[in-house]
């Protein structure tokens, strides 16, 4: 499974959009990339996830490049309860596990 | 839908105790994981599922077992707990192998071996 590259932290000022990028330089064709975030002490909470084309769903956007090595989640309007863990995972579509090989993500604060 | 439920909570365990923390999911998944979280770090893998029967290790396995006779349960068990187990503890389950991985997780078990 493709390394992917995260900033460890980065602030955001309430109402503000939120812009967290990610690195995955060496994704294969047939790997998703997954947005998952974890607010303190809690387990880790699905956002959005694609493969070649820009998604949005009532949490986030997703913005995939062109050659799909790196990625963008956006938060339009980040309010104080977004303040978490962000994890940019890349996986297969396929596999006997399926599991999710998380990093150490990005820390986003939303400040107000 | 209760989702993915665990508990208990919160643990304190004596060094070499042994205990069970129980994993239960409402949705029909087939998949079910158990993770582990140490401060500051992403999730590991201990051990996964693909159906009831069906287990396997993952990244770190050692000092921990589990079972799965039904589609709902999976509980891990640990024995002779060390100070090195101090965690928390994740499980997910999501549907099957199809294109995309969504996985739901409980909210932890918190344990610490004194």
């Amino acid at each position: 499974d493709a390394k992917t590259t995260q900033p460890p932290s980065m602030d955001c000022a309430e109402g503000r959009a939120a812009n967290l990028p990610c690195n995955h330089s060496t994704i294969s064709g047939n790997e998703y990339v997954y947005w998952y975030r974890q607010i303190h002490s809690q387990g880790p909470q699905y956002i959005i996830h694609g493969l070649k084309n820009n998604e949005t769903n009532e949490m986030a956007s997703l913005i995939i490049t062109e050659d799909r090595k790196s990625s963008t989640l956006i938060l339009p309007h980040a309010t104080l309860r977004d303040t978490a863990v962000y994890y940019c995972i890349v996986r297969s579509s396929r596999g006997s596990q399926g599991n999710l090989i998380f990093g150490k993500g990005t820390k986003l604060s939303v400040k107000p | 839908n209760a989702g993915v439920t665990q508990t208990p909570k919160f643990r304190i365990l004596k060094i070499g105790q042994s205990m069970t923390l129980q994993c239960a999911q409402d949705m029909n998944h087939n998949y079910m994981y158990w993770y582990r979280q140490d401060p500051g770090m992403g999730l590991k893998l201990i051990y996964y599922s693909v159906g009831a029967g069906i287990t396997d290790k993952g990244e770190v396995p050692n000092g921990y077992n589990v079972s799965r006779s039904t589609t709902e349960d999976f509980p891990l068990r640990l024995e002779l707990a060390a100070p090195s187990q101090t965690s928390v503890y994740f499980c997910a389950s999501r549907i099957g192998d199809r294109g995309y991985n969504e996985q739901f997780f409980g909210p932890g078990t918190r344990l610490t071996v004194l």
